[in-house]
C-alpha cells in the first residue's frame, strides 16, 4: 500500500507569508495528486487536482507542483481565511490514500 | 446546485450493525464514482470505500473490508454504506464525496458528514 507523508505536520505563519507544504509517497504517482482544505467542523474543500490544476473558484494563491514521489502545495501569500488543515490525497489507483495532514496556524 | 446528503448516523454498540445513507442532487449521478471518507474525532482523513458508476467494482480500505459494503441506487440517486462488526475505532464523522468522472478530478463534492459512535 502507498504511504503519504506531508511535512511539516504542523506550521506556524503570519498574514502575508509565503508557505510551502510538502507531501512524500512511498511510490510514484503519476501526477494523480490532489490537495484539500479543511476548516473546523467542516468538510474538505478540493483546491488542487492533477498535481498542479487549480479547481474552479479557488483563488490563484494556491499552486501545486511535483512529480514523481514528491509534490508541493504553495500558498504564495497568507490570508486570513487559509488558516486551516491541508491534505494532499494520492488516487492514482483505484483506491484514495491521504497524507496525515498539515495544520497552518496564526504565528 | 449539486448537494450530498449524509444520514443514517448515531450511536451503536461495539458489534452491532448501522446504514449511512447519501442522498445526491444537481449532478448526474450515474457518471460518477462515489467514495466514503471518514474523519475519527480529532484526527486526519480516511478514505473508507468507493463503488464504480455502475456498481460493478468496490474498493475498501484494509481495516473495513468484510465488515463494511458499499451499495449506490441510480435510480434514486442514493449511495449506501452498510457498516457491520462496528468497532469502537470506528467513531467518526462520515463523509459522501462525489469521486471521479474521467475528468482528472477526484473528490470534488463534499456532504456535511454524520455521525457515528461506536460505544458501549
Amino acid at each position: 500500500d502507498i504511504q503519504m507523508t506531508q511535512s511539516p505536520s504542523t506550521l506556524s505563519a503570519s498574514v502575508g507569508d509565503r508557505v510551502t507544504i510538502t507531501c512524500r509517497a512511498s511510490q510514484t504517482l503519476n501526477s494523480w495528486l490532489a490537495w484539500y482544505q479543511q476548516r473546523p467542523g467542516k468538510a474538505p474543500k478540493l483546491l488542487i487536482y492533477k498535481t498542479s490544476s487549480l479547481q474552479s473558484g479557488v483563488p490563484s494563491r494556491f499552486s501545486g507542483s511535483g512529480s514523481g514521489t514528491e509534490f508541493t502545495l504553495t500558498i504564495s501569500s497568507l490570508q486570513p481565511d487559509d488558516f486551516a488543515t491541508y491534505y494532499c490525497l494520492d488516487y492514482h489507483s483505484y483506491s484514495r490514500t491521504f497524507g496525515q495532514g498539515t495544520k497552518v496556524e496564526i504565528k | 446546485e449539486v448537494r450530498l446528503m449524509e444520514s443514517g448516523g448515531g450511536l451503536v454498540q461495539p458489534g452491532g450493525s448501522l446504514r449511512l445513507s447519501c442522498e445526491v442532487s444537481g449532478f448526474t449521478f450515474s457518471s460518477y464514482w462515489m467514495s466514503w471518507v471518514r474523519q475519527a474525532p480529532g484526527k486526519g482523513l480516511e478514505w473508507v470505500a468507493n463503488i464504480k458508476v455502475d456498481g460493478s467494482e468496490k474498493y475498501y480500505v484494509d481495516s473495513v473490508k468484510g465488515r463494511f459494503t458499499i451499495s449506490r441506487d441510480n435510480a434514486k440517486n442514493s449511495l449506501d454504506l452498510q457498516m457491520n462488526s462496528l468497532r469502537v475505532e470506528d467513531t467518526a464523522v462520515y463523509y459522501c464525496a462525489r469521486d471521479w468522472n474521467g475528468s482528472g478530478h477526484p473528490m470534488d463534492v463534499w456532504g456535511q458528514g454524520t455521525t457515528v459512535t461506536v460505544s458501549s
